[in-house]
């Protein structure tokens, strides 16, 4: 079957780095997605990965690994406004995303 | 680029009534759109696929006469959700697939029937 996994919660100290693990199992791959929700809101996407190794966009970064089935995403100098959900997604041979159930990150002072 | 609307953001109807969400992509057409639903503290689910030109395809426990999937354009998709019932309350994401940036999803709709 078809699977994600994700931690459900961390938490962390502004000004800090956060490291968060995705791991996944799909029909054929054609991508990672990692997305940002804050509560009430829709998703933001936040970066996408097809191709093995790390995606820097300024204070986030995005790793994959097809052979391990693994993505992290990187959070550094975090923010207040960076609590929120993270979401992984892979999208499979069909292109539909199979969503993991999100790691909420709370953010301490 | 490839941003998809959505509208409306948020609807309250009552209790029989049908709404309509709508789900367009600017700046890129898009051949297939996906509609999920929120539920509280869960992922997004997956209700159906909809292709330009073609029906739906619906994911297993989604009443395709409930929730009603137009796509007869490459840039419009519509949901409309017949006879509202308290329990379709819920966030309505649409999401559209363009081949060089992959998914795009829509900002969402929040629906309340009372």
């Amino acid at each position: 079957g078809q699977n994600i996994d994700q931690p459900t919660e961390m938490t962390a100290t502004e000004g800090a780095i956060v490291q968060i693990n995705c791991t996944y199992q799909t029909s054929g791959f054609n991508g990672l997605f990692w997305y940002q929700q804050h509560a009430g809101e829709a998703p933001t996407f936040l970066s996408y990965n097809v191709l093995d190794g790390l995606e820097e966009k300024g204070r986030f970064s995005s790793f994959l690994s097809r052979s391990k089935g693994y993505s992290y995403l990187l959070l550094k100098e975090l923010q207040m406004k960076d609590s929120a959900s993270y979401l992984c997604a892979a999208m499979d041979s069909n292109y539909q995303l199979i969503w993991g159930a999100g790691t909420k990150l709370i953010i301490k002072p | 680029g490839a941003v998809v609307s959505q509208h409306p953001s948020w609807v309250i109807c009552k209790s029989g009534t049908s709404v309509k969400i709508e789900c367009r992509s600017l700046d890129f057409q898009a051949t297939t759109m996906f509609w999920y639903r929120q539920f509280p503290k869960q992922s997004l689910m997956l209700m159906a696929t909809s292709n330009e030109g073609s029906k739906a395809t619906y994911e297993q426990g989604v009443e395709k006469d409930k929730f009603l999937i137009n796509h007869a354009s490459l840039t419009l998709s519509t949901l409309t959700v017949t006879s509202a019932h308290p329990e379709d309350s819920s966030f309505y994401i649409c999401s559209a697939r363009d081949r060089d940036t992959g998914v795009n999803f829509g900002s969402g709709t929040r629906l309340t029937v009372v």
